[in-house]
Order: C-alpha cells, then sequence, then structure tokens
C-alpha cells in the first residue's frame, strides 16, 4: 500500500527565504504527482502537476522536481511571501489515469513579515 | 476561470439519516472523484467516475455510499445511513483526460 510522507510537519521562515519542502512515498510506480496548497478550512488548489516521465515543473516562484526511482518529490518555493502561508499537500497518482490520489499529512508553512 | 462547485458548504445530520451531497464538475472534465478529510487527518480517496461508472473505489467506499451522475452537470454522493465516523470534509474533484485534479471546496458534514 502506497504510504506518502511530508517533512517536515510544519516550517516557518521570514519572509523573503527561499525554502524546499519535501515528499517520499513508498511505491515508486506511479503515474504522476501533484502538489497542492490548503488555505484553513477551505479546498485544495492545483500547484503544479508532474507526470511520472518528467523531472520538473515550474510554475512562477514554485519548482518541483520528482525523483521517481528514489520516491522523491521537492516543492521550491522563490523568494517567500505572508501569502504563501497555507499548508501545502503532496499526492501521488496512481490506478488508471492516475486517479486515485494518495495523499500525505502536509507541510504547514508560515512566512513571517 | 471554471472551478468546481459543492452545495451545501456545511450539512448536518443525524446518526442513521441519508446524506447527498452534491457537486458540479467543471464543464469539459471526464473524470470525477469524492474525496474525505476528517479533522486532523489525510485527505483519502473514495472514488473515481468515468463515463457513468465507477472506475475505482477504495476500502471506505462501501455498501453505504454510492455516486450519481443524475444529468449532464451534477455529481453526487449518497451516504444511505450515516455513522458518527462519517463526520469529515468531503472534496469532490474533476479533471481532463491526463492533466491534474481541479477539488472543489468542499462539504462539511457533521453527523450528530
Amino acid at each position: 500500500k502506497q504510504e506518502v510522507t511530508q517533512i517536515p510537519a510544519a516550517l516557518s521562515v521570514p519572509e523573503g527565504e527561499n525554502l524546499v519542502l519535501n515528499c517520499s512515498f513508498t511505491d515508486s510506480a506511479i503515474y504522476n504527482l501533484q502538489w497542492f496548497r490548503q488555505d484553513p478550512g477551505k479546498g485544495l488548489t492545483s500547484l503544479l502537476l508532474i507526470q511520472s516521465s518528467q523531472r520538473e515543473q515550474t510554475s512562477g516562484r514554485l519548482n518541483a522536481s520528482l525523483d521517481k526511482s528514489s520516491g522523491r518529490s521537492t516543492l521550491y518555493i522563490a523568494a517567500s511571501q505572508p501569502g504563501d502561508s497555507a499548508t501545502y499537500l503532496c499526492a501521488v497518482g496512481e490506478g488508471n489515469a492516475g486517479n486515485m490520489l494518495t495523499f500525505g499529512g502536509g507541510t504547514r508553512l508560515m512566512v513571517k513579515p | 476561470e471554471p472551478e468546481v462547485t459543492q452545495t451545501p458548504s456545511h450539512q448536518v445530520t443525524q446518526m442513521g439519516q441519508e446524506v447527498i451531497l452534491r457537486c458540479v464538475p467543471i464543464s469539459n472534465h471526464l473524470y470525477f472523484y469524492w474525496y474525505r478529510q476528517i479533522l486532523g487527518q489525510k485527505v483519502e480517496f473514495l472514488v473515481s467516475f468515468y463515463n457513468n461508472e465507477i472506475s475505482e473505489k477504495s476500502e471506505i467506499f462501501d455498501d453505504q455510499f454510492s455516486v450519481e451522475r443524475p444529468d449532464g452537470s451534477n455529481f453526487t454522493l449518497k451516504i444511505r445511513s450515516t455513522k458518527l465516523e462519517d463526520s469529515a470534509m468531503y472534496f469532490c474533484a474533476s479533471k481532463e483526460q491526463i492533466y491534474e485534479q481541479y477539488f472543489g471546496p468542499g462539504t462539511r458534514l457533521t453527523v450528530t
């Protein structure tokens, strides 16, 4: 059974810092990997999707990498801002067309002004 | 920008009652999903739906649960006889073929 782990569970950084969030998964036979942002009491906002054949994806200040063989992904956030404060979730897609997402427990990020 | 919508935002029900949670996926999407998140726990996959039938389901999705696409726009999750442990946030999601899943804002279900 797939297990997804995110480290650290919580992170507090000053504004402007670059940071890296980590995600690891136990079964490398994944279809894709998706990073989400979740604000308190709200839904999930998709940030980046990496297909299993890809190594990285970029969107603005965000860069996600995938090393399938070692079961790892990282989300790099450049020049962090207070508005980046949220919980960041990693999810691996398995099954038909990556239908079944297995989520990690998230990293709760606080960016201090 | 198109988005997934869900109603109601909060549903309170008594144990043993039936509830129907409603979702309107993004209009050109073909795959539909339900997930749940019990307070303080991970988001968990329940079921995927494609071409008017269930594609995959988890162990959580037992006979108490059912899904339906009653028309061209709605996608529903029914829980036949709610239990206290069904209290959670339920998220609907949808996607096109190979792209990312887009999630709705969720319905908070409270079973008393």
